[in-house]
């Protein structure tokens, strides 16, 4: 089975700390996705990569950056937490000309 | 670029009753589609998708959906839900003839089953 775990499941942090949310998958997929879930807004792409040290803008990256040194491992990062970035954060992989999407179980984040 | 619209965002509906979940989509050039259940707690898992062919896709647990080009929509339906049918889903479409996989996914509809 495809498994893509993340490192939370919830998370606190307080206004403009840095945070790290690590997502890691073991199906050997050369794609990784950043989304963020809210109420009435479904899933937006944040960051997404197509392999080791690459990346692209999805199509909300501000606030964001991302960093992916091996292929299994595609982390987000927060570089000063805002209270707007409250939210769940959800990864996901594939491999190339697959339709699928592996989804993790999300990572809900709370910044006060 | 794609845009997918999902009308109901909440769908109460009793227990063995037959559902219908809508989903209509816009986009310039050919995509494919897809429809993801999100339950309690849990990341998205692909229920079903439509890539070519048949216009009558058949997912996981019952579910099936019809694309209708003309009206550019791709709805879900079950005949008879159960209680863990309760669950977010997501109308999903990406654009055909890309190199990349990038998803524009509608805001969701919450199914709500009650016995």
């Amino acid at each position: 089975d495809v498994k893509v775990t993340q490192s939370s499941r919830y998370l606190v942090k307080r206004t403009g700390e840095k945070v790290f949310l690590e997502c890691v998958q073991d199906m050997d997929h050369e794609n990784m996705f950043w989304y963020r879930q809210d109420p009435g807004l479904g899933l937006r792409l944040i960051y997404f990569s197509y392999d080791v040290k690459m990346k692209e803008k999805g199509d909300i990256p501000e606030g964001y950056s991302v960093s992916r040194e091996k292929k299994e491992r595609f982390s987000l990062i927060l570089e000063s937490a805002s209270t707007n970035q409250t939210s769940m954060y959800l990864c996901a992989s594939s491999s190339p000309g697959a339709h699928e999407q592996y989804f993790g179980p999300g990572t809900r984040l709370t910044v006060t | 670029a794609q845009s997918v619209t999902q009308l109901d965002s909440q769908v109460p509906v009793f227990e063995e009753a037959p559902v219908e979940l809508r989903c209509n989509y816009s986009s310039s050039v050919s995509v494919y589609l897809f429809w993801y259940v999100q339950y309690p707690n849990q990341g998205l898992q692909l229920l079903l998708k439509y890539l070519s062919g048949s216009t009558l896709v058949k997912g996981i647990n019952g579910f099936e959906a019809e694309f209708n080009k003309s009206q550019t929509s791709f709805h879900l339906r079950k005949p008879s839900v159960h209680i863990s049918d309760t669950a977010e889903y997501f109308c999903a479409v990406r654009a055909k003839n890309t190199g990349f996989q990038k998803l524009v996914f509608g805001t969701g509809t919450r199914l709500l089953v009650s016995p």
